[in-house]
């Protein structure tokens, strides 16, 4: 039973344009939210982290929101460059442990 | 280089081998841990250590599938009778230390890929 869904397996988004990634999750027991990056050959690298005390956090051209009454977050990312794409990764944490989702596949065209 | 480092790349072994993967994490990370990604599906965990003890293990799928890190540095994920199905991306990760109420970042290796024919 996954803990950590991502609904939307690729987007598709025009350069300079605002890219939206959502997630939903299951367990209310989750103290972090976190986004991973994803090139191919290549390990997930963090992105951007928000605790569940918080509803949104800020760093540089990517913002999360955290909706704890809807279980909801999402990643936005302002203004979207090529270098952007790449898989997405919305991730949970709880007691040390990660939950992933299966990712989103972000294409970033010119 | 200074991150994780996990060899080999790329495996492939037939039905019924026994397979050792190995993880070198960052140096001085205390915490270590083995994720799983399947083909289409994002990072499962299996294992983390907090030194040379395995502190949660309770992501093993079976008994086929073990993981040591004797003495708190480098690991190895051993998988024994490999069957097609445990065919995947193994991903080792490493932190500073384990945070049960927080979260310290976890940096990942670039995998192994295992293929079982």
């Amino acid at each position: 039973d996954q803990q950590v869904k991502q609904n939307s397996p690729s987007l598709s988004v025009q350069e300079g344009r605002i890219s939206i990634l959502n997630c939903d999750y299951t367990n209310s027991m989750f103290d972090y939210f976190l986004w991973y990056k994803k090139y191919p050959a290549e390990g997930p690298t963090f992105l951007i982290s928000i605790s569940s005390i918080k509803d949104k956090n800020e760093d540089g051209r990517f913002t999360v929101f955290l909706n704890k009454s809807a279980k909801h977050l999402s990643l936005h990312i302002v203004p979207s460059q090529p270098g952007d794409s790449a898989v997405y990764f919305c991730a949970a944490t709880t007691l040390g442990r990660l939950y992933f989702g299966r990712g989103t596949q972000l294409t970033v065209w010119p | 280089g200074a991150g994780v480092s996990q060899t080999p790349s790329n495996k492939v072994t037939e039905k019924g081998k026994y397979v050792e993967l190995r993880c070198d994490p960052i140096s001085g990370h205390t915490a270590l841990y083995w994720y799983r990604q399947s083909l289409g599906q994002g990072p499962e965990f299996l294992i983390y250590f907090q030194g040379t003890g395995a502190a949660d293990d309770s992501g093993l799928p079976n008994d086929r599938f073990f993981a040591v890190r004797p003495e708190g540095s480098v690991s190895t994920l051993k998988i024994q009778r490999t069957e097609r199905g445990d065919s995947a991306v193994y991903l080792c990760a490493s932190s500073l230390t384990i945070d049960l109420a927080g979260y310290n970042e976890q940096f990942f290796g670039p995998g192994t890929r295992l293929t079982v024919l």
